[in-house]
């Protein structure tokens, strides 16, 4: 098993590009989560996904958009991305009320 | 919503030494997890303990929910145990709130 999967591994953009984060998991999880983490900090909550059809708010959804494609895959785009996007990008996977399992992360660089 | 804090925000140790990290939450909690993220920056989670106390090898912890907090024991640590712990909580069940986390490094 591959656990929970990212691509790309590392992005530079320019302020105003889009672009697309792409994860999967092959363990069977129904719920799926974003979180971004800066320098010297814990992670935040972006978007989640409860289960397959639903996605949700978390603490920082501002300037992004996620879709949960099927039960495996749940994307975050970001349509216009600018330098305070700047950051570390994890997804993560669980079973509902379980231990969440993280993927390597993306780290992007918005110019 | 849920405040999240931990302590002690850095910690140095002799490889060998015991630590307890601390976790403190302000409001009443469903799920509580501790992770460690090493220095390649990977997240490997630890414990799902949001009451009780579970032990996995030389890592223990213990969440007093009733209290709000929770701890997290390194008994004998190892150079591998250096990176960030982190506590994250939810009073619901999806959205997770994270400390800072507590910095460990441990000296050979």
């Amino acid at each position: 098993n591959a656990g929970v999967t990212q691509t790309p591994k590392f992005q530079v953009l320019k302020t105003g590009q889009s672009m697309t984060l792409q994860c999967a998991q092959d363990m069977n999880h129904n719920s799926m989560y974003w979180y971004r983490q800066d320098p010297g900090m814990g992670l935040r909550l972006i978007y989640y996904s409860a289960s397959e059809g639903t996605t949700d708010k978390g603490e920082v959804p501002n300037g992004y958009n996620v879709s949960r494609l099927n039960k495996r895959e749940f994307s975050l785009r970001l349509e216009s991305a600018a330098p305070s996007q700047t950051s570390v990008y994890f997804c993560a996977s669980s079973v509902v009320q379980g231990t969440q399992y993280f993927g390597p992360g993306t780290r992007l660089l918005v110019l | 919503g849920i405040q999240v804090e931990q302590s002690p925000p850095d910690l140095i140790l002799q490889e060998g030494a015991n630590s307890t990290l601390r976790c403190n939450f302000s409001d009443s909690v469903n799920n509580l997890q501790w992770f460690h993220q090493n220095p390649w920056g990977q997240l490997i989670n630890l414990f799902y303990i949001p009451s009780g106390t579970k032990q996995n090898g030389r890592l223990s912890a213990t969440t007093v929910a009733t209290e709000r907090y929770s701890l997290l024991y390194i008994s004998s640590s190892q150079t591998t145990d250096s990176g960030v712990y982190f506590c994250a909580c939810t009073s619901g069940t999806y959205k997770y709130i994270f400390g800072t986390g507590t910095r460990l490094k441990v000296l050979a």
